[in-house]
């Protein structure tokens, strides 16, 4: 069974600071990885994805995720965050051998003083 | 990307009372799935709604509280049944295509007095 992990549940940043949410998985064969960010009082939206290829991959607002292997890590990063960046962050995971369920994590709520 | 609408976007209902919630998508999907999204927690699968066959649900919630419905590839609805105040959380439907992320709708959030 595939599961996700996010260890920062609440995150306080002042503007211009960078920003590193970790996300770690578990599963045995190749995954899937997003992140979806929720504003306050909107749907999920997709952030980035990660299918193959190079592994780090550029989202939407400048944020990026080091999707690296041998750790099991695939952590969020924005080099300098903005007050519309406060939102909840879910890292989901989907392993490909299994049945194309998506696992979330239980999410990061961070919050952006201007 | 497909677009996903779902209603009601919210609700107040009574203990005991059913609210069957709608989703409907513009484009024929492979996958749908409902999750649940309680306060400050992160998303838990409820089931995947099959097309023309029984849900799969997952550990924990069974078809008689949370029956499922999916006539064909772009519409499916999750009635939540003889409800407590415990059921009290947002809905959500989201939908995945072959090799595409998945999608999700606004939610309902659905409260239980």
């Amino acid at each position: 069974a595939q599961s996700v992990s996010q260890h920062n549940h609440h995150v306080i940043l002042s503007e211009a600071a960078s920003l590193e949410l970790g996300c770690n998985y578990s599963y045995g064969g190749t995954v899937n990885l997003f992140w979806y960010v929720q504003y306050p009082g909107q749907h999920l939206q997709l952030l980035l994805k990660y299918f193959s290829g190079d592994p780090l991959v550029k989202g939407i607002k400048g944020f990026e995720a080091e999707f690296i292997k041998s750790k099991f890590s695939f952590n969020l990063r924005k080099p300098s965050v903005q007050w519309s960046d406060t939102a909840e962050y879910f890292c989901a995971v989907i392993g490909t051998g299994g049945s194309y369920i998506p696992t979330f994590g239980r999410g990061t709520s961070l919050i952006v003083h201007p | 990307s497909a677009v996903i609408s779902q209603k009601p976007s919210r609700d107040i209902c009574q203990r005991g009372t059913s609210l069957t919630i709608q989703c409907q998508v513009d484009s024929q999907v492979t996958m749908m799935f409902w999750y649940r999204q309680q306060p400050g927690q992160s998303l838990t699968l409820i089931a995947t709604a099959n097309q023309g066959s029984e849900a799969t649900y997952e550990s924990g919630f069974v078809i008689d509280k949370f029956p499922i419905s999916r006539p064909n590839l772009t519409f499916s609805t999750l009635t939540v049944s003889n409800m407590s105040p415990e059921d009290s959380s947002i809905y959500l439907c989201s939908v995945m295509t072959d090799n595409s992320p998945l999608h999700f709708g606004n939610g309902t959030r659905l409260t239980v007095t």
